[in-house]
C-alpha cells in the first residue's frame, strides 16, 4: 500500500480482555517495528521484525504481550488480559532498508483505552 | 546503552521567531541521529535525519539540525516559526540502525 496502515484506529476494551492490533506496512518493507506511546511520554520500542530473521522481543513489557509476523506482510500484536496500564497509542513503522536508515515510516497508530 | 534527552517539554516561540528544540544523546559508538514529528493526530514523519557525512542536516519545511560530537547534541532549529509549525517533535537514536530510541518529545507552541 501506499502507507502503514493500522486497524482499528481506536479500541475501547475491558480490563481482563485480549486485544489485536493489526499492521499492514508498506509493501515491500522488510522491517516492522512496533512503540507503544503513553500519554505525555515518549516512544517505547516493544519488538522488531527483519525479514525472516528471529524477532527482537526485547522490548515486549510482560508476557501478556506478543506480535507476530508471516513472511514481509502484515504484524499483529497481541495483548492478553489487559490491564489499563497497557492504554496507549501502538504506533507501527516500517522500513525498507536494513537498520532504517532511510527512516521509518509510521501509521497513525491504535488508540487503545482499557476501562 | 542509548538515551536521548530531549530538553524541554513544552516549547513556545512567537509567529516568525526562533525555534531551537534541544537534543542530547548518550551513545558508545557514532549514532544515526533523526528528528520525527508528530502532528495533531497524525503518525509520526520524518523531519531530518544524520547518519555520516555533513554534520548541518536540511529537513522539510525549512528545519536544521547540526551533529555536535563534541557536544553529544543534534539540536533542531527553524529561523522563522510558521503557526503550521504547531506539533511535537521527538528526536531518535541509534547507533546499529537496528533500534531506535526516543526522546520524550517537545510540544512546539507557536503563538501568534
Amino acid at each position: 500500500g501506499a502507507g502503514v496502515s493500522q486497524s482499528p484506529s481506536n479500541k475501547v476494551t475491558e480490563k481482563g480482555k485480549d486485544v489485536e492490533l493489526r499492521c499492514d506496512p508498506i509493501s515491500g518493507h522488510t522491517a516492522l517495528y512496533w512503540y507503544r506511546q503513553r500519554l505525555g511520554q515518549g516512544l517505547e520500542f516493544l519488538i522488531y521484525f527483519q525479514g525472516n530473521s528471529a524477532p527482537d522481543k526485547s522490548g515486549l513489557p510482560s508476557d501478556r504481550f506478543s506480535a507476530e509476523r508471516t513472511g514481509e506482510s502484515v504484524s499483529t500484536l497481541t495483548i492478553q488480559r489487559t490491564q489499563q496500564e497497557d492504554s496507549a497509542v501502538y504506533l507501527c513503522a516500517s522500513s525498507s532498508q536494513t537498520g532504517a536508515l532511510g527512516g521509518y515510516t509510521f501509521g497513525s497508530g491504535t488508540r487503545l483505552t482499557v476501562v | 546503552a542509548q538515551s536521548v534527552t530531549q530538553l524541554g517539554s513544552h516549547v513556545s516561540v512567537s509567529e516568525g521567531a526562533l525555534v531551537l528544540l534541544r537534543c542530547n544523546y548518550s551513545s558508545s559508538v557514532p549514532p544515526y541521529l533523526f528528528w520525527y514529528v508528530q502532528y495533531p493526530n497524525q503518525g509520526l514523519q520524518l523531519l531530518l535525519k544524520y547518519t555520516t557525512g555533513a554534520t548541518l542536516v536540511k529537513g522539510i519545511n525549512g528545519f536544521e539540525a547540526e551533529f555536535k560530537k563534541s557536544e553529544t547534541s543534534f539540536h533542531l532549529t527553524k529561523p522563522s516559526a510558521h503557526m503550521s509549525d504547531a506539533a511535537e517533535y521527538f528526536c531518535a537514536v541509534s547507533d546499529t540502525g537496528n533500534q531506535f530510541y526516543f526522546g520524550t518529545g517537545t510540544s512546539l507552541t507557536v503563538i501568534p
